[in-house]
C-alpha cells in the first residue's frame, strides 16, 4: 500500500508568516492517464474537512490564493504565502491515484 | 449546491451490524465514484472504502475487509456502508466523500458494550 509521510507534524507561525508542509509517497502518484490525483484538505476543529488543492496544485474554487501547491512523482509541498488566523487547523494530503486511497499523518497549523 | 448528508450512527455492541447512509445532492451522483472516511476521537483520517460509479468496482482497507460492505443506489442518489460483526476500533466518526472535494458533516460511530 502507498505510505504517505507529512511533515511537520506541527507547525508553529505568526500571523504573515509563510509556511510549507510536505508529503512524500512511498510510490509514484502518476495515474495511467496522465494525472496526479494528490490532494491538501484543511479541517478546522469540529469541522469536516474541506478540500484546498486537487491534482497537486489547482486551486479549489473560493480557496484564497495564498494556498499554493506543487510537486510531482512522490513529492509534494503545499505553501500558504501569509498565514492568517482562520488558517489553522490541520492540514491534510490524500492520495487517490491508486484504488486504495491514503491520507497523510497531518500537519497541525498553530499560532506562534 | 453539493450536499451530502449522513445517517445511521449511533452507539452499538461489540459484534453487532450497523448500516449508515449518506444522501447526495446538488450533483449528478451516478457519475461520480464515492467513498468513506473514518476519523476515531483525536486522530487522524483514514480511507474505509471506496466505489466506482457504477457500483461495479469496490475497494476497502484491509481491517475491514469481509466485515464492510460499500454500495450505492443511484436511482437513490445514495451511499451505503455496512458495518458487520463491528470491534471497538472501528469507533470513530465516519464521512462519506466525493472524491475528497465534498464532504458530509460525518456521523458518530461507537462500538461498546
Amino acid at each position: 500500500d502507498v505510505v504517505l509521510t507529512q511533515t511537520p507534524p506541527t507547525l508553529s507561525a505568526t500571523i504573515g508568516q509563510s509556511v510549507s508542509i510536505s508529503c512524500r509517497s512511498s510510490q509514484s502518484l502518476l495515474h495511467s492517464n496522465g494525472n496526479t490525483y494528490l490532494n491538501w484538505l484543511l479541517q478546522r476543529p469540529g469541522q469536516p474537512p474541506q478540500l484546498l488543492i486537487y491534482l497537486v496544485s489547482r486551486l479549489e474554487s473560493g480557496v484564497p490564493n495564498r494556498f499554493s501547491g506543487s510537486g510531482s512523482g512522490t513529492d509534494f509541498t503545499l505553501k500558504i504565502s501569509g498565514v492568517e488566523a482562520e488558517d489553522l487547523g490541520v492540514y491534510y494530503c490524500v492520495q487517490s491515484t491508486h484504488a486504495t486511497w491514503t491520507f497523510g499523518g497531518g500537519t497541525k497549523l498553530e499560532l506562534k | 449546491e453539493v450536499q451530502l448528508v449522513e445517517s445511521g450512527g449511533g452507539l452499538v455492541q461489540p459484534g453487532r451490524s450497523m448500516k449508515l447512509s449518506c444522501a447526495a445532492s446538488g450533483f449528478t451522483f451516478s457519475n461520480y465514484g464515492m467513498a468513506w472516511v473514518r476519523q476515531a476521537p483525536t486522530k487522524g483520517l483514514e480511507w474505509v472504502a471506496t466505489i466506482s460509479y457504477d457500483g461495479s468496482s469496490t475497494y476497502y482497507r484491509d481491517s475491514v475487509k469481509g466485515r464492510f460492505t460499500i454500495s450505492r443506489d443511484n436511482a437513490k442518489s445514495t451511499l451505503y456502508l455496512q458495518m458487520n460483526s463491528l470491534r471497538s476500533e472501528d469507533t470513530a466518526t465516519y464521512y462519506c466523500t466525493r472524491r475528497s472535494d465534498y464532504w458530509g458533516q460525518g456521523v458518530m460511530v461507537t462500538v461498546s458494550s
